[in-house]
């Protein structure tokens, strides 16, 4: 199946600092990117929705202005996590397709703030 | 009615066994239908990618899909220890996000 590369696989942070999460589809244009959160022993919780070139599309209760994404070409969206705090620790996945086609994963990146 | 129901298990087999997994769903208009299997602390990893209904083989997996039912299954063959994880279903009417079930935890016994 097709390549997503997610950067870094872990980070721990102090409170009040931000983090960047890279996501990167490596061998296919990724029209879309979807960002999740994943609790432990729980589902997948969407995030966001960024399409190449457009502001991301934020699910209901998501702070658009302490989780900023970040599209800027096909293969490549980021997540900053901004003034990250104890309760921001969590599982964060990307996803990347290609039209209406399959979505692939990243690896994840478990954030610990501490 | 959530749009996509999937038991979460536990689902506890020895090893050999054929697995059964399932979700049914309520939105007709889905015609993208996914299995993922997420391992602990890792990214899902795509099973597989039906579009609309029918079946498809892909070694000792098997995914089929009956959209007059709204009920998709992953069956497993010859299960293997290494096959214990989460497994998700996902599906999709066109170019949204993917809507997911629950995961079910399913563990094999050797």
């Amino acid at each position: 199946g097709a390549v997503v590369s997610q950067h870094p696989s872990w980070v721990i942070c102090k409170s009040g600092t931000s983090v960047k999460i890279e996501c990167r589809s490596l061998d296919f244009q990724a029209t879309t990117m979807f960002w999740y959160r994943q609790f432990p022993k729980q589902s997948l919780m969407l995030m966001a929705t960024s399409n190449e070139g457009s502001k991301a599309t934020y699910e209901q209760g998501v702070e658009k202005d302490k989780f900023l994404i970040n599209h800027a070409s096909l293969t490549l969206s980021t997540l900053t996590v901004t003034s990250a705090h104890p309760e921001d620790s969590s599982f964060y996945i990307c996803s990347a397709r290609f039209q209406n086609t399959e979505a692939f994963f990243g690896q994840g990146t478990r954030l610990t703030v501490v | 009615q959530k749009e996509v129901e999937q038991d979460p298990g536990p689902l506890s087999v020895p090893e050999g066994a054929i697995v059964s997994l399932n979700c049914t769903y309520s939105n007709s208009a889905f015609q993208y239908f996914m299995w993922y299997r997420q391992y602990s602390r890792k990214g899902p990893e795509l099973l597989m990618y039906t579009y609309s209904s029918g079946n498809k083989e892909d070694g000792r997996f098997t995914a089929q899909v009956d959209k007059s039912s709204k009920y998709i299954s992953l069956f497993i063959r010859d299960s293997q220890p290494s096959d214990s994880a989460t497994y998700l279903c996902a599906m999709s009417s066109g170019n949204t996000p993917l809507v997911f079930g629950k995961g079910t935890r399913l563990s094999v016994i050797a």
